[in-house]
């Protein structure tokens, strides 16, 4: 049984730019949920896939945006970069309708 | 409001004291609670949820639906057991995901 693994492990940014994060789901896992994880803070929702289609938004911008494929894998796009975007970004994989979630190791992200 | 409240920043206990990090919800209806927990340089994983009612590496929690609680206690502290440990619960409907506390900093000296 293959773990979650997300890419990359760690990126640097500047204000303003781009940045796509990408999560490989636990096999056989249909849901792929984001968390942002800003330093001393527990992670927070940014939003679910199932389906290849957005389930639930947690309290985040639009210029976070999201995509999951066919084979369950899934991309985090954030546009717009602003500094305190830096932050751990986690992925989380599961099956649907069991509510227990699997997690990556995560992406650091910093935005300079 | 949904809420995880987790009063303990940091917890520090001798090896063999009994430690318990607290977990204080908010929720409107039946809460479905987690403890996570992450070691360093790993992943965050699993440690139990109550519905299992299980025992993982000597630590339980029950929950207390009278006083919004889910406090994670084992009798006997171990050094591997220094870890950060968060409490979370799962908000159901079509947003179906956990709300996490701030984390609660175990430190078990020798």
């Amino acid at each position: 049984e293959t773990g979650v693994t997300q890419s990359p492990t760690h990126l640097i940014k500047t204000r303003g730019q781009q940045v796509t994060l990408r999560c490989s789901s636990q096999s056989g896992h249909n849901t792929v949920s984001w968390y942002q994880q800003a330093l001393g803070q527990g992670p927070q929702f940014i939003f679910q896939y199932y389906r290849e289609e957005e389930n639930g938004r947690g309290n985040f911008p639009p210029r976070f945006s999201g995509l999951q494929f066919p084979n369950y894998s899934s991309e985090l796009n954030v546009n717009a970069l602003e500094l305190d975007d830096s932050a751990l970004y986690l992925c989380a994989s599961s099956l649907a309708g069991d509510n227990e979630q699997f997690f990556g190791p995560g992406t650091r992200l910093t935005v300079l | 409001a949904q809420r995880v409240t987790q009063p303990e920043k940091l917890l520090s206990v001798f090896k063999g004291a009994p430690v318990e990090l607290k977990c204080n919800y908010s929720y409107s209806g039946s809460p479905e609670l987690f403890w996570y927990v992450q070691y360093s340089r790993q992943r965050l994983q699993l440690l139990l949820r109550h519905i299992s009612r299980e025992s993982i590496k000597g630590f339980t929690a029950d929950l207390n639906k009278g006083e919004t609680s889910f406090h994670l206690k084992k009798p006997f502290a171990q050094e591997e057991d220094s870890a950060m440990y968060y409490c979370a619960l799962f908000r159901r409907g079509s947003q179906g995901n956990l709300i996490f506390g701030k984390g609660t900093k175990l430190s078990v000296k020798p």
